[in-house]
């Protein structure tokens, strides 16, 4: 139990253009998704928190209007990533909490890796 | 300076060895404190955690953390070649399952059969 999926796995986008990453919860409902962004040889870095039904709270640094995310259901997360840049090339990651002691903790999903070129 | 270190390796040791990993931290808030594992390509796993200081063991693995020192520590023992991946360490204030985690950069483990 307690799988978390993304999709795509990966994906290679052009500059200037925008790119939606899905986060889903297969087999429990998620109260709480967070994503994360890892640079080659740096850690995940946190960057944004949403709860269910509310807006997402961005870290320091992260640009919201970038950075779009919405969490419009229990079991799904969308993180779009607009007007992408060279430097956006990153692997996305989204953790995803649940509400019953089981999963309250945060469960990984397996990552997107976005190359812009 | 990072609020958790740790040092990237890569780390190889011989099949059946005791692996030692460590992690370090700036934040005294840190109450949590967690040890994942993460293969090429993959998301990280969550392998232990612990509250606060002391030990925890979980059949091969034990975590360690030494809140006087802010230093943690993983070790492996009857190492496998299947244990070969990323450790990445990490840490948070509240309840690690609704807080913000702080990670360190990861080590890569190679275990040599």
């Amino acid at each position: 139990g307690a799988v978390v999926s993304q999709h795509p796995s990966w994906v290679i986008c052009k500059s200037g253009t925008s790119v939606k990453i899905e986060c889903r919860s297969l087999d429990f409902q998620a109260t709480t998704m967070f994503w994360y962004r890892q640079f080659p040889k740096q850690s995940l870095m946190l960057m944004a928190t949403s709860n269910e039904g509310s807006k997402a709270t961005y870290e320091q640094g992260v640009e919201k209007d970038k950075f779009l995310i919405n969490h419009a259901s229990l079991t799904l997360s969308t993180l779009t990533v607009t007007s992408a840049h060279p430097e956006d090339s990153s692997f996305y990651i989204c953790s995803a909490r649940g509400r019953d002691s089981y999963t309250d903790t945060q469960y990984f999903g397996p990552g997107t890796r976005l190359t812009v070129l | 300076q990072k609020e958790v270190e740790q040092d990237p390796g890569p780390l190889s040791v011989p099949e059946g060895a005791i692996v030692s990993l460590n992690c370090t931290y700036s934040n005294s808030a840190f109450q949590y404190f967690m040890w994942y594992r993460q293969y090429s390509r993959k998301g990280p796993e969550l392998l232990m955690y612990t509250y606060s200081s002391g030990n925890k063991e979980d059949g091969r693995f034990t975590a360690q953390v030494d809140k006087s020192s802010k230093y943690i520590s993983l070790f492996i023992r009857d190492s496998q070649p299947s244990d070969s991946a990323t450790y990445l360490c990490a840490m948070s204030e509240g309840n690690f399952g609704n807080e913000k985690l702080t990670f360190g950069t990861g080590t890569r483990l190679t275990i040599i059969p």
